[in-house]
């Protein structure tokens, strides 16, 4: 079984609508939960993380940690053709850990 | 954010050939680099950490004899293929690390193919 699930995708999705990405993971001992955007032809850059289970919102953004059920999400609110990338789900240990454990990415498309 | 860039971009180089990617950090000082490889469809994978002016602790599975790492200053550390063959035609991302910063900040990464 693979450390961390998340489907690649693509998501195509009209503008202004509300984007759900999700990711699991087997390691229990995961506690610190990323998402990072990544554009074409760039590096990855953080966009939200979460500690153990729990909601964080962030703009139009939130992120959901279900550690019972090894499940973290992510969603978009008023997507906009700007968050057209691909999101990475990451976890580690700790925040800071050095190993991180990536998703394969989904690349999503907000179609204006 | 904190900038991170990776050169070159794109390489194309012949089997049997080494080729070296520096990774540097154009804001802050980096006392800790990633290196990471991402195949196609797949997961970003760690390959090595490296702490400026020690030796790099690599992942298991990956050859350090293959991926040499040099991390001599705070702002650059280089990734050599050496002897690359097609199988390590892949997308290398580095990251860097501040001291007492717990984020990473990605490069660009380099396309590596092997033919």
């Amino acid at each position: 079984q693979k450390e961390v699930e998340q489907d690649p995708g693509p998501l195509s999705v009209p503008e202004g609508a509300i984007v759900s990405l999700n990711c699991t993971y087997s390691n229990s001992a995961f506690q610190y939960f990323m998402w990072y955007r990544q554009y074409s032809r760039k590096g990855p850059e953080l966009l939200m993380y979460t500690y153990s289970s729990g909601n964080k919102e962030d703009g139009r953004f939130t992120a959901q940690v279900d550690k019972s059920s090894k499940y973290i999400s992510l969603f978009i609110r008023d997507s906009q053709p700007s968050d057209s990338a691909t999101y990475l789900c990451a976890m580690s240990l700790t925040y800071g850990n050095n190993r991180l454990a990536f998703g394969k990415g989904n690349q999503v498309v907000v179609i204006p | 954010g904190a900038v991170v860039s990776q050169h070159p971009s794109r390489v194309i180089c012949k089997s049997g050939t080494s080729v070296k990617i520096e990774c540097r950090s154009l804001d802050f000082q980096a006392t800790t680099m990633f290196w990471y490889r991402q195949f196609p469809k797949k997961s970003l994978m760690l390959m090595a950490t490296s702490n400026e002016g020690s030796k790099a602790t690599y992942e298991q599975g990956v050859e350090k004899d293959k991926f040499l790492i040099n991390h001599a200053s705070l702002t650059l550390s280089t990734l050599t293929v050496t002897s690359a063959h097609p199988e390590d035609s892949s997308f290398y991302i580095c990251s860097g690390r501040a001291i007492n910063s717990y984020e990473q900040y990605f490069g660009p990464g380099t396309r590596l193919t092997v033919t």
